[in-house]
């Protein structure tokens, strides 16, 4: 299995209610990440998971809650959203930088995406 | 900080034509990455370049490194309508693996 896969495909919530995005990977990769891309923007990274432990957190707000259960499993927890949140949210996964012979690279692979919607 | 440019922004070519976008960033770094993002999907990624004047080709897409001028080019050879998206430059530096993305090139292609 070489994909990245997202769950729900597109998610339209109110501002009061609480959802979850959902990202599987099978690729024995240990580094998954959370992104959001507005339209027209390049994606804008928002936390990574490294061994199922949280790596980075850009200043993320509270509001958004990542979880990984496991080494294929990334979910994120919404909560009380704005309609600014409103983005397609895209997953990643990758190996931990690996070693070629030309060096190490980190190539990461990315989840179809949750097109969000906040009402 | 990292920044990493892309240009131009926007792109109209006819089919047939040859185009070149590039991609400069301002830090060392020897690992650059191109994506196509299709409206509305994910990003796919196209090619990984890890050394300095490293050039890899996929169909009428080939892409270049040069680390000495930190500046990579994604060269189309005569385009076709298939190639209309959005092409990301993203490049690391140091020790960091994580990505830092250009504003994107998005190309569209004209029969």
């Amino acid at each position: 299995d070489t994909e990245v896969t997202q769950t729900p495909k597109h998610l339209v919530m109110g501002m009061t209610n609480k959802k979850s995005l959902k990202c599987e990977q099978h690729m024995g990769h240990r580094a998954m990440y959370w992104y959001k891309q507005k339209a027209k923007k390049p994606p804008e990274l928002m936390f990574v998971y490294s061994y199922e432990k949280l790596s980075i957190n850009e200043s993320v707000p509270s509001r958004f809650s990542p979880e990984c259960p496991n080494s294929s499993l990334l979910n994120l927890h919404l909560h009380a959203l704005q309609p600014e949140d409103s983005a397609l949210y895209l997953c990643a996964s990758s190996h931990e930088p690996r070693t070629s012979g030309r060096g190490s690279y980190n190539e990461q692979f990315f989840g179809p995406g949750t097109r969000l919607t906040v009402l | 900080e990292l920044k990493v440019e892309q240009n131009p922004l926007f792109l109209s070519m006819q089919e047939g034509k040859n185009y070149t976008i590039y991609c400069n960033y301002s830090t060392t770094s020897d690992r650059l990455y191109w994506y196509r993002q299709d409206p509305g999907k994910s990003l796919e990624s196209l090619f990984v370049l890890l050394s300095n004047g490293a050039v890899k080709q996929e169909g009428r897409l080939m892409a270049s490194l040069d680390t000495k001028a930190r500046l990579s080019t994604l060269h189309i050879t005569a385009a076709v309508h298939d190639l209309s998206a959005t092409y990301f430059c993203a490049v690391e530096s140091g020790g960091s693996y994580i990505p830092t993305f250009g504003r994107g090139t998005s190309l569209i292609v004209h029969p």
